[in-house]
């Protein structure tokens, strides 16, 4: 069975400045999907990004970046130019891209709550 | 271009009793996925529906059952609850078999 960990439960940046969010992730499978998603006090899942594996570019969305490691199984968020909306849970999740059986749900991991500081 | 509406946003029910959770999809989207997320943790898949018939299943117990209605919508209910059960519900939908889900705010659901 697919697992997603993220060791990181609490991080906090100043603004303007750069974080990253570590995950990694466990599975047998060579094709799936990676994604982060923010979850602000609205409890809304926002999705931040979003990584096929068969890419090797790695994702980019404005101010936010992966670094999308598959053979180290590491999946990590980059946030440059940090700012007090980023504030929220975040957390990574895996969906395999087989559509048969148990495949279609997404994994996900504990979260990283992160803090920004004026 | 409406997102995904989840109703009630609060609840609280006791022990034992029976509940209703309703989740409109985003408009063009057939498929419905619920997770429950309990405080502190990252969601856990429930079930997944499209066509009007559960495709995918959690590990959850035949307490946690679903609908589908032609619209697409859909309801979790829940019997005999616990207090284990309080969590936020979260409803997604998507296209059927892709990855490009929409999140509703979910249904806080306390059990006393």
């Amino acid at each position: 069975a697919q697992t997603v960990t993220q060791s990181q439960p609490e991080m906090s940046v100043q603004e303007a400045e750069t974080v990253t969010l570590s995950c990694t992730y466990d599975t047998s499978e060579s094709d799936y999907y990676l994604f982060w998603y923010k979850q602000p006090p609205s409890r809304q899942m926002i999705l931040v990004i979003r990584q096929e594996a068969y890419k090797q570019q790695n994702a980019t969305e404005n101010r936010f970046s992966v670094n999308f490691q598959k053979a180290a199984k590491s999946f990590s968020l980059k946030i440059s130019d940090s700012q007090l909306g980023d504030a929220a849970m975040y957390f990574c999740a895996y969906r395999s891209a087989a559509n048969a059986g148990n495949n279609r749900k997404l994994i996900w991991g504990l979260g990283t709550s992160l803090a920004v500081n004026p | 271009d409406a997102g995904v509406t989840q109703s009630p946003t609060h609840l609280i029910k006791t022990r034992g009793q029976q509940v209703t959770l309703r989740c409109s999809p985003k408009s063009g989207h057939d498929t419905v996925s619920w997770y429950q997320q309990a405080l502190g943790q990252g969601p856990q898949f429930i079930f997944q529906y499209y066509e009007e018939e559960e495709r995918q299943r959690g590990n959850f117990p035949d307490r946690f059952s679903g609908h589908q209605f032609p619209n697409y919508s859909s309801e979790l209910n829940v019997n005999a609850l616990l207090l284990g059960d309080s969590a936020l519900y979260l409803c997604a939908s998507s296209l059927r078999n892709h990855y490009g889900y929409t999140f509703g705010s979910g249904t806080r659901l306390t059990v006393v």
